[in-house]
């Protein structure tokens, strides 16, 4: 099955918008990442969170983490159409080796 | 500071042919990790290298896929023969010597297409 599920799949909003995606996930963590990958190019990291974390910021960026619930939230703020890209999260599960699983995505439009 | 660069970019083979791809990690970084993402599905580990040991190779679909590292330094991918189903982006990320920020430094992948 699965272990990270981002909702929602597609997402299109207008410039000056905040945007929330949500990742869901079923085992044990000992972190979670998100990554952005603009189309037809790498997986850029944006932000890791721990297990023993419950909120990070980094710029626009706002990670939650909430373990009692398998879930994690990107909030980006003040969105600008450079956003535009696909946003992944992905766990380290506590008893592998560094092994990121991850989701199917959520596609994000950002709309001058 | 180069970052993760792979080879070649887009491939496009025949079913039943070679194809090898080759993956610069960050220099100076141990680990080198091997993804794929098939269309329409999510990204996928296949394996990861610490030096030029396999440190976890669970990913790997079958022994059609080869990996090595030799030297520890850059990586190859062969898959012999190619299927269909092998079509993808196979994505190459590295990270330093203790992984524990957990972050990984992607390259920008190498597309196969296989017909």
């Amino acid at each position: 099955s699965q272990q990270g599920e981002e909702d929602p799949q597609a997402l299109s909003i207008q410039e000056g918008e905040n945007a929330t995606m949500n990742c869901s996930y079923k085992t044990s963590i000992n972190n979670l990442q998100w990554y952005r990958q603009n189309s037809g190019r790498g997986l850029v990291h944006l932000i890791l969170i721990r297990s023993n974390e419950r909120e990070k910021h980094s710029g626009r960026l706002r990670v939650t983490l909430d373990t009692s619930k398998k879930s994690s939230s990107l909030l980006i703020t003040a969105s600008r159409a450079a956003d535009t890209a696909s946003y992944f999260c992905a766990t380290v599960r506590m008893d592998s080796n560094y092994q990121l699983i991850w989701g199917a995505g959520t596609k994000l439009i950002i709309k001058p | 500071e180069a970052g993760v660069t792979q080879f070649p970019s887009h491939s496009v083979i025949e079913k039943g042919q070679t194809v090898t791809l080759r993956c610069d990690p960050i220099s100076g970084h141990d680990n080198l990790y091997w993804y794929r993402r098939v269309m329409g599905k999510e990204i996928k580990f296949l394996l990861h290298f610490v030096k030029e040991s396999k440190q976890d190779e669970s990913g790997m679909p079958n022994n059609r896929f080869l990996a090595e590292r030799t030297g520890g330094t850059y990586s190859t991918l062969k898959v012999q023969p190619a299927e269909l189903e092998d079509s993808g982006v196979y994505f190459c990320a590295s990270s330093p010597r203790d992984p524990n920020t957990g972050e990984l430094f992607f390259g920008e992948g190498s597309r196969l297409t296989v017909l």
